[in-house]
């Protein structure tokens, strides 16, 4: 079956570590984002690319980075510039066009002490 | 810029009664509007989506939404409510030309047995 991959499901960082969260799919889909979610501010992006080897930033981009070296996958880095970075992460996919629904992943919940 | 507000981020029926969720946006061209649901620990997954055809939008789940252009809303309804309904549930809009979807806050519906 087709979806969207994110791994792993749980994360745990001490303070100060970059970390890398993995996201691929197997839908062909060109465009592809990342989001943070909080306790009662909804989804916020940060990330979104809409073809390979290119990338564009979302609203909250700062202390964050990405890859689009292929179409499968779009890994989201958390660099130790992030401020707050314990948050639930869901990866995103759709085909280009704004008409377009986007289909979740899992999510990745990362956790930094 | 497209915009959406969701009215009431904790909304509780009683199993069996309506649900209505509510939901109005900003958009200074047509809008595409769509409703997303969430369960604990899991990614979003499309209710339903309105790309400018019927009004009505009927979704999965039993859930349906109408547009009314008039007072710039799509609320999400279902006449009976289940306790599998139980969940935080999203708008959100985009329009023509727009790369990325707009999130509203999120309502979390809980069901009284």
């Amino acid at each position: 079956d087709g979806g969207i991959t994110q791994s792993p499901k749980y994360l745990f960082r001490k303070e100060g570590q970059n970390v890398t969260l993995s996201c691929e799919q197997n839908l062909n889909h060109d465009a592809m984002y990342w989001y943070r979610q909080d306790p009662g501010q909804g989804l916020r992006l940060i990330y979104y690319s809409q073809i390979v080897n290119d990338f564009q930033k979302g609203d909250i981009a700062e202390g964050y980075s990405v890859s689009r070296e292929k179409k499968e996958s779009f890994p989201l880095t958390v660099t130790s510039a992030q401020k707050n970075p314990t948050a639930f992460y869901l990866c995103a996919s759709s085909m280009e066009q704004y008409n377009s629904p986007l289909h979740f992943g899992n999510g990745t919940r990362l956790t930094v002490t | 810029a497209q915009s959406v507000t969701q009215l009431g981020s904790h909304v509780s029926v009683s199993e069996g009664a309506l649900v209505l969720l509510r939901c109005n946006y900003s958009s200074s061209v047509p809008p595409y509007l769509f409703w997303y649901v969430q369960y604990p620990n899991q990614g979003l997954q499309l209710l339903l989506k309105y790309t400018s055809a019927a009004t009505l939008v009927k979704g999965i789940n039993g859930f349906e939404a109408e547009f009314k252009k008039s007072e710039t809303s799509f609320h999400l309804t279902k006449p009976s409510a289940h306790m599998s309904d139980a969940a935080e549930y999203f708008c959100a809009v985009s329009e023509k030309g727009a790369q990325k979807l707009v999130f509203g806050q999120g309502t979390r519906l809980t069901i009284n047995p």
